[in-house]
């Protein structure tokens, strides 16, 4: 069974860092596309970013870009997010979730539990 | 970017009535990659319809997909109480990846 579990997030002030991972199990990690999506309090779904399976390529929202970068350990089954230069806008649950095949768009079969970032002074 | 609007906002029906819910793109969705998604309090989404059309893994028949294009629809053939959620639409042919607003389908 595919399970994805979520952690890093935390309460940090404006113009801070944080570095969020997602542990995956019960797949082969590297044959997957993996995404970030985040859902402000009381909002909708926004993705964020995406990485292939092979690591060597990435997608990002322009209202990250620059500032988040996504990448992925194989070896570890495990999905980073680095987040700097963090705005209260960026408050969110942030999900990962797996796509379905390993290059850009595909469908998000699995999701992580979220994990809350909360970016205030 | 492709703009997915979803109508309505809320829709208040009973248990065993029928749901539909819409999602209208600004432009053509490539090759009717366009997903729907079920969200309720503090859960993460859960994936239901793929292709359009295709139900995932375990969803039961009861919910179905259509449409192509820029117009798509979600239908409940008869809502169950576990049904009364939110459902998101979501194209994943083009980038940026973009969801609709969410449709709340709750009880009358």
């Amino acid at each position: 069974e595919v399970q994805l579990v979520d952690s890093g997030g935390d309460l940090v002030q404006p113009g801070g860092s944080l570095r969020l991972s997602c542990a995956a199990s019960g797949l082969t990690f590297g044959s997957y596309a993996m995404n970030w999506v985040r859902q402000a309090p009381g909002k909708g779904l926004e993705w964020v970013s995406t990485i292939v399976g092979s690591a060597d390529s990435t997608m990002y929202a322009d209202s990250v870009k620059g500032r988040f970068t996504i990448s992925r350990d194989n070896s570890k089954n495990t999905l980073y997010l680095q987040m700097n230069s963090l705005r209260a806008e960026d408050t969110a649950i942030y999900y990962c979730a797996k796509s379905y095949g390993s290059g850009w768009y595909h469908r998000l079969d699995y999701w992580g539990q979220g994990t809350p970032v909360t970016v205030s002074s | 970017e492709i703009v997915l609007t979803q109508s309505p906002g809320t829709l208040s029906l009973s248990p065993g009535e029928r749901a539909t819910l819409s999602c209208r793109a600004s432009q053509s969705v490539s090759s009717s990659y366009l997903a729907w998604y079920q969200q309720k309090p503090g859960r993460a989404p859960r994936l239901l319809i793929y292709g359009a059309s295709s139900r995932a893994t375990g969803i039961p028949d009861r919910f179905s997909g259509s449409g192509s294009g820029t117009d798509f629809t979600l239908t409940i053939s008869r809502l169950e109480p576990e049904d009364f959620a939110v459902y998101f639409c979501q194209q994943y042919g083009s980038s940026p990846l973009t969801f609709g607003g969410g449709t709340k389908v709750e009880i009358k």
